[in-house]
């Protein structure tokens, strides 16, 4: 079945750019996903990108996905104290269910 | 803006009672879920809902579990004759389109503590 991989940690400078990577087995995938988790809280959908799509960009967020390499990648921009949380990246594999990576702790620290 | 609410949001039950989780989706979604998260884990799909019934269910979502919609509003998971191993933080999700298609909205969750 479809398997997401996300390195488990992040650490950046606030004010700089942070780059969250994921990867995905099932090259069907026709919805590719960002959630951010803070502390104690739920799944906050970030972003969304459709699989005919190469890059989406949201204010502060790129979202850039490599087809070939099945690549999906979270680029956050001026990174902030805020954004320190668990980023999600998830596949639907053209079921019903997402499936989910493993997580990526963005610690931003001053 | 219009989100899914989940309650309760943290409950502690004993090794084989049985608990409800309830959940309210967001009002024009006609597609629901249950996902759960292990603490330390990947969250995982359990099940999804559509039209009055189950459309689609994990390996995990055996005959211990199982989701209602009993009113226009709600949508409950039942787990019956709990375990320790049920001890997770249990998300509800809707969304318009089936699998999500682009917005699939999750709620709070609510944490499961089985003692």
């Amino acid at each position: 079945g479809e398997d997401v991989e996300q390195s488990l940690f992040l650490s950046v400078r606030e004010g700089d750019s942070s780059v969250i990577n994921c990867t995905y087995t099932d090259s069907s995938s026709t919805y590719l996903y960002w959630y951010k988790q803070e502390p104690g809280a739920g799944l906050q959908l970030l972003t969304y990108i459709f699989s005919n799509m190469d890059m989406k960009q949201d204010q502060r967020l790129t979202v850039l996905l490599n087809k070939k390499d099945k690549h999906l990648s979270l680029r956050i921009a001026d990174t902030q104290t805020g954004d320190s949380a668990i980023y999600f990246c998830a596949v639907n594999d053209n079921t019903d269910k997402l499936i989910f990576g493993t997580g990526t702790r963005l610690q931003v620290f001053p | 803006e219009p989100e899914v609410t989940q309650t309760p949001s943290h409950q502690v039950t004993q090794m084989g009672q049985e608990v409800i989780l309830r959940c309210v989706p967001i009002s024009n979604h006609l597609y629901f879920y249950w996902y759960r998260q292990i603490l330390g884990q990947k969250v995982e799909f359990l099940v999804s809902f559509y039209n009055n019934e189950i459309s689609e269910k994990s390996e995990i979502f055996d005959d211990q579990f199982s989701v209602e919609r009993p009113d226009g509003s709600n949508f409950t998971l039942k787990i019956r004759s709990t375990k320790l191993e049920d001890s997770a933080m249990y998300f509800c999700a809707s969304s318009e389109d089936r699998g999500g298609a682009g917005e699939l909205f999750f709620g709070e969750g609510s944490r499961l503590t089985v003692l």
